[in-house]
C-alpha cells in the first residue's frame, strides 16, 4: 500500500526561527510532491510542488526532495505566527496520496 | 473569480438517510477530484473525473457511495445509505489537468455528521 507519513507533531517553532517540516513515502514510483498548507476547518492550500532532486526555493518557503531516500522535507524561514497551520504532504505517481499532516505552532 | 463551489456546506442527517454532496468546479478546469478528510484517516482521494469521465474510483469506500458528473460544470457524491462512519468533512477539488504538477485547488467543503 502507497504511504505518505509525517510526524504528526505539534511542531512548535519560535517566532522567527526555521520550522522543519519532514515527509516520507513509500512509493518509488512517485514523481511529484506537493506541500499543502490548511487552516483549521479550511481547505487544503497549494505551497509548493517538487519533482528534482535537490532544493527550490519560493520566498520564505524552500522544498527539499531526496528521491533515493524517498524524503522530501519544508523549511519555513524567518517563521510568522501566520505560518501556524497544518502542513500535508503528498506525492503522486498515477494519484496523488496525501499525509495526514503535520501540526506547526509559530510561538510569538 | 470564483473557486471551487460546494453544497452544503454543512449537512447533519440520521443514519440511512441518503445524502447529497454537490461541487462546481472551477470554469475551464477539466480535473475533479473528491476527497474525504477525517482525524484517523487523514485525506483520501475518493474519484477523480477527467473530462467528465471518472479514471479512478479505487478509493470509493464502498457501494453505498457513488459519484457523477454529468457535465463539466458540475458533480455529485451520494452516499445511500449514509452510516455514522461517513461522518467527515468532503472536499472537492479541480485542476486543469491530470499531469503531476497541476495544482489542484479545493472547495470549502462539506462537513457531513451522520448521527
Amino acid at each position: 500500500q502507497k504511504e505518505v507519513e509525517q510526524n504528526s507533531g505539534p511542531l512548535s517553532v519560535p517566532e522567527g526561527a526555521i520550522a522543519s517540516l519532514n515527509c516520507t513515502y513509500s512509493d518509488r514510483g512517485s514523481q511529484s510532491f506537493f506541500w499543502y498548507r490548511q487552516y483549521s476547518g479550511k481547505s487544503p492550500e497549494l505551497i509548493m510542488f517538487i519533482y528534482s532532486n535537490g532544493d527550490k526555493e519560493d520566498g520564505r518557503f524552500t522544498a527539499q526532495l531526496n528521491k533515493a531516500s524517498q524524503y522530501v522535507s519544508l523549511l519555513i524561514r524567518d517563521s510568522q505566527p501566520s505560518d501556524s497551520a497544518t502542513y500535508l504532504c503528498a506525492a503522486r505517481d498515477d494519484k496523488i496520496i496525501f499525509g495526514k499532516g503535520t501540526r506547526l505552532h509559530i510561538l510569538p | 473569480d470564483a473557486g471551487v463551489i460546494q453544497s452544503p456546506r454543512h449537512e447533519v442527517t440520521e443514519m440511512g438517510q441518503e445524502v447529497t454532496l454537490r461541487c462546481k468546479p472551477i470554469s475551464g478546469h477539466n480535473s475533479l477530484f473528491w476527497y474525504r478528510q477525517t482525524m484517523m484517516r487523514g485525506l483520501e482521494l475518493l474519484i477523480y473525473f477527467n473530462n467528465n469521465v471518472p479514471i479512478d474510483d479505487s478509493g470509493m469506500p464502498e457501494d453505498r457511495f457513488s459519484a457523477k458528473m454529468p457535465n463539466a460544470s458540475f458533480s455529485t457524491l451520494k452516499i445511500q445509505p449514509s452510516e455514522p462512519r461517513d461522518s467527515a468533512v468532503y472536499f472537492c477539488a479541480s485542476s486543469s489537468g491530470t499531469s503531476g504538477n497541476n495544482e489542484q485547488f479545493f472547495g470549502p467543503g462539506t462537513r457531513l455528521t451522520v448521527l
